[in-house]
């Protein structure tokens, strides 16, 4: 089946700094979600990408699909604390949701 | 609006007693409904899903089990829990491929 490789696991930025994580699939992904779960809490749906290349941005976080559709960033311009959390790619397998391993994001204020 | 409610918030159980959890949504009809296990600082891992009233697809093999006796319930049991199943336990449901799931709070399940 389908898996997605998350890179990095953890990452440690000052305030302010940029952020990005991402997801790679050795084989062509018909979408990917991404997903916030901060500290103590539940995954949260971030976006849904489907088209080759395609970008999306919510504030000062910036989506994007390869051009071949096997990876997958996130891109979170001038992290604040509010952004803490694990941050997830995932890719729908035969109606199911397979999740990557996550990018630990802490933010030193 | 749709909502997802799952309890308890937090479990503690001794090794080899019995386990239920509870997941209802409200709001919609006819849900996807699936059960995930998060092991601490670790990924998501699929349990079981659902696409209707008792029909259960399993993920895992383990002494976890999966029921849907309603359409908006959910339940995850197990006769006998062992040391391994201590983890986050998170409820979702979606309904089509086109939309995000939405997960439940969760439940930490500690064996103890």
């Amino acid at each position: 089946g389908q898996q997605v490789m998350q890179i990095p696991q953890y990452q440690h930025v000052q305030e302010g700094e940029d952020f990005t994580t991402y997801c790679n699939s050795s084989t062509t992904l018909s979408n990917i979600q991404w997903y916030k779960q901060r500290p103590g809490g539940h995954p949260v749906f971030l976006i849904q990408l489907v088209k080759s290349g395609e970008v999306k941005k919510q504030k000062r976080l910036t989506f994007q699909f390869g051009e071949a559709k096997k990876n997958s960033s996130l891109h979170i311009t001038a992290t604040q604390t509010t952004d803490v959390g694990t941050y997830f790619c995932a890719v729908l397998q035969g109606g199911k949701l397979i999740f990557g391993q996550g990018t630990e994001l802490s933010v030193k204020p | 609006s749709q909502t997802i409610h799952q309890w308890p918030a937090t479990l503690v159980q001794p090794v080899g007693s019995p386990l239920s959890l509870e997941c209802t949504v409200e709001g919609t009809s006819n849900p996807n409904l699936y059960w995930y296990r998060q092991a601490a600082g670790r990924g998501l891992q699929l349990l079981f899903y659902s696409v209707g009233i008792g029909q259960i697809s399993s993920e895992v093999p383990q002494n976890l089990s999966a029921s849907r006796p309603q359409d908006r319930q959910f339940i995850l049991s197990s006769k006998k829990l062992l040391l391994s199943d201590s983890g986050f336990y998170l409820c979702a449901w979606s309904v089509g491929d086109s939309y995000g799931y939405t997960f439940g709070s969760g439940t930490r399940l500690t064996v103890v």
